[in-house]
């Protein structure tokens, strides 16, 4: 069963445009945090939020987390070719006394010079 | 600080093979794991650790195990290779405590059974 899912899977988009991406999921987790993947490479941490309705924003990033902590979204303002690459997100849970990250299904996101 | 260090990075093994993924971080972290990542999907955790001594299941942990003998290195094994164990492979760890906790990722080991 995937925990978190992610919209859309795919997107191919010109630069310049704006986008949104989500992350989906029944459950509620202490944190969530998003990572970008280029190829061959592993995961790169971008943020991390933790409070129900938290805004935060790295330069044309944008990520909110929703108020019950069950979802969030990533909006890119103005995408550039360097933003092409996998985007993550994983969510933080609480498991037989620790916690691990479960990780969505992944947006592959492509930006066109 | 060389962070995680994964090897080897890529590697091809037949049917009921053995093999063993390195993984090792100089930053003195705790929390270490192995995640694979099958084509256009995120990723799964196989087993994790909280510290040296310590390991646990995740998601997908038949075919593999692993030991954590000390807090640098965290070595995944696969006793017999089978092709649905081809996949991409990831190490990462991070600090103690549960909130606000990046982790760090190797480059990742490219696993192809045939």
């Amino acid at each position: 069963t995937q925990l978190l899912e992610q919209s859309p899977q795919f997107l191919s988009i010109q630069e310049g445009e704006n986008l949104t991406v989500y992350c989906n999921s029944s459950s509620v987790f202490s944190s969530l945090q998003w990572y970008r993947q280029e190829p061959g490479e592993g995961p790169v941490l971008l943020v991390t939020v933790v409070t129900g309705g938290e805004v935060k924003k790295l330069k044309r990033l944008t990520f909110q987390f929703g108020d019950a902590r069950k979802d969030s979204s990533l909006h890119i303002t103005a995408a550039q070719p360097g933003d092409t690459g996998l985007y993550l997100c994983a969510g933080l849970q609480p498991t037989s006394g620790t916690y691990k990250y479960i990780f969505g299904t992944g947006t592959r996101l492509k930006v066109l010079a | 600080n060389a962070g995680v260090t994964q090897t080897p990075k890529f590697r091809i093994l037949k049917i009921g093979q053995s093999m063993t993924l390195q993984c090792t971080q100089d930053m003195n972290h705790n929390y270490m794991y192995w995640y694979r990542q099958d084509p256009g999907m995120g990723l799964k955790l196989i087993y994790y650790s909280v510290g040296a001594g310590i390991t646990d299941k995740g998601e997908v942990p038949n075919g593999y195990n692993v030991s954590r003998s000390t807090t640098e290195d965290f070595p995944l094994r696969l006793e017999l290779a089978a092709p649905s164990q081809t996949s991409v492979y990831f190490c990462a760890s991070s600090y103690d405590g549960p909130m606000n906790t990046e982790a760090f990722f190797g480059q990742g080991t490219r696993l192809t059974v045939v």
